[in-house]
């Protein structure tokens, strides 16, 4: 099993460029999110799915869109990027919700809005 | 708010100490409380989950204790190696998900 994958490993946007950061996880999990990543905040919960077809906001959802069509994919959608977009993004999945069960994380996506 | 508050940013300690992570949490009571370790340039990766109606919990040398009536959790690691350094993360959950900022833990030989 490959786990969680995400893509790229690296970004760097000019402010109002749109993009879609890829995740991607083969252990059959329902429950999917995004977290961002901050120095001295910890993860921040972005947008979660607990299964195809079913998304919630987080924490911080604002400028940041997600769809769930299938299972194992759990695209994270920047609309119009902003500085304070910059920052390192983890997708996660698990067998049941996120705060009862295991999350397995991705390596991450290094964004860089300038 | 809720907020979560790990102890220090950072806690040093000589091998073969047992290092002490302090977690601590306002103004909500969640149901289970996870702690992660993350490397630099990785993602973080689960080492235990507790209830709120168990005290404490072990797995090898990691030991986790949950008060829900002081609102803290506390994260033993004994017999600390270098290979044990890293930051770890405490989250703990109720009906959402939400972390700690972590402790960077550096063991010295």
């Amino acid at each position: 099993n490959a786990g969680v994958t995400q893509t790229p490993e690296f970004q760097v946007l000019k402010t109002g460029q749109s993009m879609t950061l890829q995740c991607a996880q083969d252990m059959n999990h329902e429950y999917m999110s995004w977290y961002r990543q901050d120095p001295g905040m910890g993860l921040r919960l972005i947008h979660y799915s607990v299964g195809a077809g079913i998304t919630d906001q987080g924490e911080v959802p604002n400028g940041y869109n997600v769809s769930r069509s299938t299972t194992e994919d759990f695209p994270l959608r920047l609309l119009s990027a902003a500085p304070s977009q910059t920052s390192v993004y983890f997708c996660a999945s698990s067998y049941g919700t996120g705060w009862t069960d295991t999350q397995y994380f991705g390596p991450g996506t290094r964004l860089t809005v300038l | 708010s809720q907020k979560i508050e790990q102890n220090s940013e950072a806690l040093n300690i000589q091998e073969g100490k047992t290092a002490t992570l302090t977690c601590n949490y306002t103004n909500y009571s969640p149901a289970y409380l996870q702690w992660y370790r993350q490397d630099p340039g990785r993602g973080p990766v689960f080492l235990l989950l507790i209830r709120e109606n168990e005290k404490e919990k072990r797995k090898e040398r990691l030991k986790v204790t949950f008060d829900t009536t002081l609102k803290q959790s506390l994260f033993h690691i004994t017999a600390s190696q270098p290979a044990d350094s890293a930051t770890y993360l405490c989250a703990p959950g109720g009906n959402d998900m939400r972390f700690g900022a972590g402790t960077r833990l550096t063991v010295k030989p």
